[in-house]
């Protein structure tokens, strides 16, 4: 298994600014993900986050609202950009080993 | 309709079993996962499926896979309070990356 660290756990941030949430995994995984969670509902893939290139996003989720980085096999970044109370949400890494995909406890973002 | 479907709730008295329901859509689903979210953290892988797989158990916890019927279930014997968490049912369609794709949640409480 992977054990996933996430920072900060939590924040609460002014609107029009920015956060970066780093998320570190104890060992190699083959994939890393970004999901979004927001109060009462599943999780959303914003993009998989690729060693060393630019990151994959899904439908709805663009670069300059959500940059990432993965500069290593075993850390990741997400920057919630330009901030507004509907980026209020919790945000989980995910890194997958073979068929299985573990998660950090995710960072709770309150904007205001 | 949502890829993954659960019911939102379920109640049951502790030392019962809780059955813990999901229907999917996609006949090429590869692997098909549970997981727990306890209040305030991240999600725990609990167990997985793969598709050519009817049942799987391990300890407290017994998987159903109907693939005719595209139903899965999660059995949790002699439930405790411990057990009380949201249960995230998600599948994996995407051959050789594992995303998983997540139901909405089914919030398990567990009463005296």
């Amino acid at each position: 298994s992977a054990v996933i660290s996430q920072k900060p756990s939590r924040d609460i941030c002014q609107r029009g600014t920015s956060l970066t949430i780093q998320c570190q995994v104890d060992s190699q995984v083959t994939m890393m993900f970004w999901y979004r969670q927001q109060p009462g509902q599943s999780l959303t893939l914003i993009a998989t986050a690729n060693q060393g290139s630019e990151a994959t996003y899904e439908s709805g989720f663009v670069i300059d609202k959500f940059p990432i980085s993965r500069p290593n096999l075993t850390f990741s970044t997400l920057t919630v950009s330009n901030m507004s109370p509907e980026d209020s949400s919790i945000y989980l890494c995910s890194g997958s080993l073979n068929t299985e995909a573990f998660f950090g406890q995710g960072t709770r973002l309150t904007v205001v | 309709g949502e890829d993954v479907e659960q019911s939102l709730f379920l109640s049951v008295r502790e030392g019962d079993s809780s059955v813990i329901n999901c229907t999917y859509t996609d006949s090429s689903s590869t692997y098909l996962y549970w997981y727990k979210q306890e209040p305030g953290a991240g999600l725990q892988l609990l167990t997985y499926i793969f598709s050519n797989m009817d049942m799987k158990q391990d300890q407290r916890l017994t998987v159903l896979l109907n693939k005719k019927d595209k139903h899965l279930s999660l059995r949790i014997a002699d439930t405790q309070t411990g057990d009380s968490a949201i249960y995230f049912c998600a599948e994996s369609i995407r051959g050789g990356s594992y995303i998983p794709t997540f139901g909405r949640g089914t919030s398990l409480i567990v009463h005296p």
